[in-house]
């Protein structure tokens, strides 16, 4: 079955950087458009960025565009959000999350990981 | 921005049915999904195009639409049920998904 692992969150100071993964298996990961969705403590979920299955577009949310990359490695089945500049407003639980149909764009979050805890304080 | 209203909880007593609301201005044209968070879990879609399941989700799960409000309707319930429940569409003015607030469903 999918199953989606993120790992790299922690405790960071304001203004540093964090590098998120996301190892993804069960399915052809390479098929899949994949995002990035956070949920701040006690707040509704907030959708951060895309990557398509290809790689070629990537999308970002206004709040993290120039401070947030994603990036895919197909031959490793893994996702990536490179996170720069880094403010305590995104403080947040980041899930990984995989497009529900293959080869396509419909922001349809079909499946979930059980997220990685980024905290941003001094 | 599109913006989702829905309300912060619902109870309900086992075996009855629960209602859970998402509200919106011409939702009806929207394509509606949901999504069910347990404590400690990863979020799990239920409902997606408004009123199909996944592969997986009972039937006691279903979504419908009016004019205004998108609605996730869960029979049956029982106290695995309980959970966080958000609503999610496309905003087209700014090109990006949005999400309601999330309900927590209480089973009495």
């Amino acid at each position: 079955q999918v199953q989606l692992v993120e790992s790299g969150g922690g405790v960071v100071q304001p203004g540093r950087s964090l590098r998120l993964s996301c190892a993804g298996s069960g399915f052809t990961f390479s098929s899949y458009g994949m995002h990035w969705v956070r949920q701040a403590p006690g707040k509704g979920l907030e959708w951060v960025s895309l990557i398509s299955y290809d790689g070629s577009d990537k999308y970002y949310t206004d709040s993290v565009k120039g401070r947030f990359t994603i990036s895919r490695d197909d031959s490793k089945n893994t996702l990536s959000l490179q996170m720069y500049s880094l403010r305590p407003e995104d403080t947040a639980v980041y899930y990984c999350a995989k497009e529900n149909i293959e080869g396509g764009v419909l922001y349809v979050f079909g499946s979930w990981g059980q997220g990685t805890l980024v905290t941003v304080s001094s | 921005s599109y913006v989702l209203t829905q309300p912060p909880s619902v109870s309900v007593a086992p075996g009855q049915t629960a209602r859970i609301t998402c509200g919106g201005n011409n939702i009806e044209f929207q394509s509606v999904h949901w999504y069910q968070q347990k404590p400690g879990q990863a979020p799990v879609m239920v409902v997606f195009d408004d009123s199909d399941r996944p592969s997986g989700i009972p039937e006691r799960f279903s979504g419908s639409k009016s004019e205004n409000t998108a609605t996730l309707t869960i029979s049956r319930v029982g106290a695995g049920d309980e959970a966080d429940y958000s609503c999610q569409v496309w905003d087209s003015s700014t090109d990006h998904p949005v999400f309601g607030g999330g309900t927590k469903l209480t089973v009495l």
